[in-house]
């Protein structure tokens, strides 16, 4: 079975570090890109980062650009998201997703992880 | 960057209705358009890829047309488990951009 596993939310104070985890089970991990997304309470989806099969491009969201780093080790087929300088606009639901590509190129989300959820409040 | 929204922002339904539901990208993104279905407290689903290519394991009364700026998803009639938000999502650009949601309420 195709699995997406969160782990690594929590309360933190504004300006602090946490680092969230996907643990990825059910395909082959170092074929597909990856990504995180956010949901805050109440609200929609944001996109947050990406990182190719073989970690060599990433990419973020402007709001989290050069606060938060995506990697990724295939060898234990896991996706991490460091996230430093928080602050309580980042208060979120964080989701893990695999992407999907069809044979003409196109591009989807087609697995996604039950979520964590990150607090960030004084 | 590109900009989504969609239309309504919700909705009241019955079982057996028709349900359209519009998005619209603030610039040409070709068919680089996903749906997604997401019920109360569970992960988003992917219903519909590339505008009009249902995922599959999707139900056949789903489907997806447009392309360039204007989408649509269509529900031809509605279920029960149907009751959800909706997102439609560009994958043309590395921004990702998700619609602001429709949630499809029970009338």
């Amino acid at each position: 079975e195709v699995q997406l596993v969160e782990s690594g939310g929590g309360v933190v104070q504004p300006g602090g570090s946490l680092r969230l985890s996907c643990a990825a089970s059910g395909f082959t991990f170092d074929d597909y890109a990856m990504h995180w997304v956010r949901q805050a309470p109440g609200k929609g989806l944001e996109w947050v980062s990406l990182i190719s099969g073989d970690g060599g491009s990433t990419y973020y969201a402007d709001s989290v650009k050069g606060r938060f780093t995506i990697s990724r080790d295939n060898s234990k087929n896991s996706l991490y998201l460091q996230m430093n300088s928080l602050r309580t606009e980042d208060t979120a639901l964080y989701y893990c997703a695999k992407a999907y590509y069809d044979s003409s190129g196109y591009y989807a989300f087609d697995i996604w992880g039950q979520g964590t959820m990150v607090t960030v409040s004084s | 960057d590109i900009q989504m929204t969609q239309s309504p922002s919700s909705l009241s339904a019955s079982v057996g209705d028709r349900v359209t539901i519009t998005c619209r990208a603030s610039q040409s993104i070709s068919s680089y358009l996903n749906w997604y279905q997401q019920k109360p407290g569970k992960a988003p689903k992917l219903l519909i890829y590339a505008a009009s290519s249902l995922q599959s394991g999707v139900p056949s009364r789903f489907s997806g047309s447009g392309s360039g700026t204007d989408f649509t998803l269509t529900i031809s009639s509605l279920q029960p488990e149907d009751f959800a938000t909706y997102y439609c999502q560009q994958s043309y650009s590395t921004t990702f951009t998700f619609g602001p949601g429709t949630k499809v309420d029970i009338k």
